[in-house]
């Protein structure tokens, strides 16, 4: 099973900053088959990008995602307060599917 | 407008059976791939099992094969996931997605999700 690592676990940064997510696969996984979501408290993930590049219509542009190979990349340019939650990657190149174990972007 | 409704919160003893109901609606529901996916609390997102509602064609995680079924009726747009026989361990948000094509991959759309609590 390809298992995903997310880093850093808690990302402390203030609203108008760039944040960088990371997330590192066990194996290569095709970039064609990688996704992000955010997730607020008490609510169901949203997609953000999948085909680890490919912004989800109604998804704004400071989001934007990169990587290949076993590094993959979440960007988000100019942290606005809404931007502040939880943050899972996922691949389903490979079965089973799978997800990150999440990044707390939290307000500094 | 697409939409995923599932069923209402359900607290249970262990030992006993549970299926959770995952409608949708604003689509054709044969054509895309309906994931279930299991959120423990205070905990992240873990990948259950998929479904493609058209031919019923499942494939698990090994972490949750013989112990959940993921089923579907295409008659009346409803993916369901059931519990034989529930444990403590079992207490979780569980959320129904829909793959974001006619192919197994990204999930675009997400039930509001069911709370599952066990307890005796």
């Amino acid at each position: 099973d390809i298992v995903l690592t997310q880093s850093p676990g808690t990302l402390s940064l203030s609203p108008g900053e760039r944040a960088t997510l990371s997330c590192k696969a066990s194996q290569r996984v095709s970039s064609s088959f990688f996704a992000w979501y955010q997730q607020k408290p008490g609510q169901a993930p949203r997609l953000l990008i999948y085909g680890a590049s490919s912004r989800v219509t109604g998804i704004s542009d400071r989001f934007s995602g990169s990587g290949s190979g076993t590094d993959f990349t979440l960007t988000i340019s100019r942290l606005e307060p809404e931007d502040f939650a939880v943050y899972y990657c996922q691949q389903y190149a490979t079965l089973p599917d799978s997800f990150g174990q999440g990044t707390q972007l939290e307000i500094k | 407008e697409v939409h995923l409704v599932q069923s209402g919160a359900e607290v249970k003893k262990p030992g006993e059976s549970l299926k959770i109901s995952c409608k949708g609606s604003g689509y054709r529901f044969t054509s895309y791939w309906i994931g279930w996916v299991r959120q423990m609390p205070g905990k992240g997102l873990e990948w259950m099992g998929i479904i493609y509602p058209d031919d019923s064609d499942t494939t698990y995680s090994p972490s949750f094969q013989g112990h959940v079924t993921i089923s579907a009726d295409k008659s009346i747009s409803t993916a369901y996931l059931h519990w034989g026989s529930l444990k403590a361990s079992d207490t979780a948000m569980y959320y129904c997605a829909r793959a974001l094509s006619g192919q197994r991959g990204a999930f675009d759309i997400w039930g509001q999700g069911t709370k599952v609590t066990v307890s005796s």
